[in-house]
């Protein structure tokens, strides 16, 4: 069945570092990707997306690529924020009423 | 906008009771979804709705659970009775557009002692 890995945590990270979080999938036909992330004591909020290969997905200065040839969706920001600590998730939406698999979540620290 | 709503946010409930958990769509979005996620583990899929019918209930763990979607609008789950595995973080979802992503609420924590 369709399946989403992403790497595990906690990443630790210092005010400024570049962030990578990976996630691969398996699916069959052409999902939509998706990372979504929740702060602490709130629900998950959509943080980009893409719909189709080598669409690229930003928001908030992460950004992460619908990559098929290698079926992945690695997370990326260039300079990371206090406020960047939550746990990120990666999923992906199948069939036709768009039922969504998850990751595990990657749990983000950033130190200042 | 006002966003999806559900409550209670927290429940402590002893096993053998039961509990019936809310949730309030965005008005419009056909699409809504409930989810759970049990100790820190993945985020599992329950059940879909569309408007009042269940589109998808593959998810639903067992005949203790019972959703509905009266008139299409407000959603409930209920669970009874409950068992101390059914504890974890109960989500909901709405979407207009699915294939473009959900908007979740906050949750309901939802504890079996």
């Amino acid at each position: 069945g369709n399946s989403v890995t992403q790497m595990e945590g906690p990443v630790t990270l210092s005010e400024e570092a570049f962030l990578t979080i990976n996630c691969t999938y398996t699916a069959t036909g052409y999902p939509s990707l998706f990372w979504y992330v929740q702060y602490p004591g709130e629900g998950l909020q959509l943080l980009l997306k893409a719909t189709k290969a080598d669409d690229k997905g930003s928001n908030k200065g992460f950004e992460a690529t619908y990559r098929k040839e290698t079926t992945s969706f690695h997370l990326e920001k260039g300079s990371v924020q206090v406020s960047d600590s939550a746990v990120y998730f990666c999923a992906l939406s199948e069939g036709g009423g768009f039922k969504t698999i998850f990751g595990a979540g990657t749990r983000l620290f950033v130190k200042a | 906008e006002a966003g999806v709503t559900q409550f209670p946010s927290h429940s402590v409930i002893e096993k053998g009771q039961t509990v019936t958990l809310r949730c309030d769509p965005i008005s419009g979005h056909d699409n809504l979804y409930w989810y759970r996620r049990v100790m820190g583990k993945e985020i599992k899929f329950l059940l879909h709705f569309v408007k009042e019918s269940k589109q998808d209930e593959s998810g639903m763990p067992n005949n203790r659970f019972l959703a509905e979607r009266t008139g299409g609008t407000y959603s409930t789950l209920k669970v009874q009775p409950a068992e101390l595995e059914d504890s974890g973080v109960y989500f909901c979802a709405s979407s207009q557009v699915p294939r473009y992503g959900y908007t979740f609420g906050s949750g309901t924590r939802l504890t079996v002692v």
